[in-house]
């Protein structure tokens, strides 16, 4: 199972843009990214999933470079209500795993 | 829209009592997986069933057993409570094997006391 690495936590601000970096250096040719958001006592809430390049939804984009040996969530113009832990995780495309690993603290402040 | 229902939503027991927990997936979900969260730490991935049967073993206490039933519901059995038990029990869903987007109940929470 690939591991990932993210960024303890972030801080921004109301507005701007918030970008995410998960590191998944040894990640298989049948692995996906996907993004999780969770909020106090919350169950995490799926955000996006991409294998390449680029994939854009109306709550967020997710960047994978060739090598897809990282990814980068990009939530634009975050609001106060986007102050949550993000976790990124890789997938097998077979198994009913999905592991959450060290998550990233957003605090948007006003 | 349904989600993921969970019952209960709050649950208090002693130590070394038993404890089942429910889980409902959204109508049509087939996989359902089911996860420990403590206070300030990841969610911790327990046990997922596809189909009925289990698809996939993470770090259940062998004090814990699952079951997904012929309806698709899913039941956590805890024995032998320990205070270390208390957290926040999530289960989700998801449809078909191996997808990634899962959908999460609101979580029960088992105080062990």
């Amino acid at each position: 199972l690939a591991k990932t690495t993210q960024p303890i936590s972030m801080d921004s601000y109301e507005g701007q843009e918030v970008n995410i970096t998960c590191s998944h250096n040894n990640i298989a040719t049948n692995d996906y990214i996907t993004w999780y958001q969770q909020f106090p006592s919350q169950g995490p809430r799926f955000i996006i999933q991409g294998y390449k390049t680029k994939v854009t939804n109306e709550v967020a984009s997710l960047f994978i470079p060739a090598d897809r040996k990282s990814s980068t969530l990009s939530l634009p113009r975050v609001s106060l209500s986007d102050t949550a832990v993000y976790y990124c995780l890789v997938g097998e495309a077979a198994g009913n795993k999905l592991t959450f690993g060290g998550g990233t603290r957003v605090l948007v402040k006003p | 829209a349904a989600g993921v229902i969970q019952s209960p939503r709050h649950l208090i027991k002693e130590k070394r009592e038993t404890a089942t927990l429910k889980c409902y997936p959204i109508p049509r979900h087939d996989t359902v997986y089911w996860y420990q969260q403590g206070p300030g730490q990841d969610p911790q991935f327990l046990i997922s069933f596809y189909e009925k049967m289990q698809s996939d073993k993470g770090s259940i206490p062998d004090r814990f057993s699952a079951q997904q039933f012929s309806d698709y519901h899913s039941e956590l059995n805890m024995s032998s409570l320990e205070l270390g038990d208390s957290a926040l029990y999530f289960c989700a869903s998801s449809l078909g094997a191996g997808d990634p987007e899962a959908f999460f109940g609101q979580g029960t929470r088992l105080t062990v006391v």
